[in-house]
């Protein structure tokens, strides 16, 4: 019930494109869903965030959508570039409280020119 | 990074040897957490912190152990028990339910 589900492993698009990256979620208590950003050799960043009561979120080029029914968040990169090739992870945990998110595996972009 | 600063940034180790790693935060953040990144393995928690003088175990604890004296600093020491300790290590504090990311450290064992 803890475990948040993420795909695809790896990713390949054209600049341009509008990568997809899923995940799934299993404990109902979870009700903040992050997105978080890593470059090679850094520190992944919070990128964006979404909370239940919507189900979409804008912030410049990247768009989270939430299915509450469904138990499932996804990532859009609208119009993709090379500098968006990075690590991105999806997370969830309850908002209230201190427990800790609990993290997908990871997706790993690469934006080809 | 942010307010928190992890080192060293690399760190080489022999076999049977304890190694430190360094987390220091500027923050005011009360709650720390580490994690252990692998190819392929996303984020896991090794231990984490929400107040001084007390921690709890995360998911792979087994051959970490971690102290928090002080609000500003939380060391992960890497025993010798670890037995794949080469790994990069993040270091994080969690502030309005964001959490920020130290540079890392990067545990190589020769």
């Amino acid at each position: 019930q803890q475990q948040v589900k993420q795909s695809p492993q790896s990713l390949i698009v054209q600049k341009g494109g509008i990568p997809i990256i899923n995940c799934a979620y299993e404990n109902t208590a979870f009700d903040y869903f992050p997105w978080y950003q890593q470059f090679p050799g850094k520190g992944p960043a919070l990128l964006i965030a979404i909370r239940p009561d919507v189900s979409e979120k804008k912030e410049g080029r990247f768009t989270i959508s939430f299915n509450k029914s469904a138990k499932q968040f996804s990532l859009h990169i609208m119009d993709s570039q090379p500098g968006d090739s990075a690590t991105y992870f999806c997370a969830a945990n309850p908002f209230s409280g201190n427990t800790p998110l609990v993290f997908g595996k990871g997706t790993r972009l690469s934006v080809i020119a | 990074d942010g307010g928190i600063t992890q080192s060293p940034k690399y760190l080489f180790r022999k076999e049977g040897q304890n190694v430190t790693l360094s987390c220091e935060q500027n923050l005011n953040h009360d709650a720390m957490y580490w994690y252990r990144q692998d190819p392929g393995q996303g984020l896991r928690l090794i231990y984490y912190s929400q107040i001084v003088n007390d921690f709890q175990k995360g998911d792979i604890a087994e051959g970490y152990s971690v102290s928090r004296e002080k609000k500003e600093s939380f060391p992960l020491t890497v025993t010798s028990a670890q037995k794949n300790p080469t790994a990069f290590y993040l270091c994080a504090t969690a502030g309005a339910n964001v959490l920020t990311f130290g540079a890392g450290s990067r545990l190589t064992v020769l």
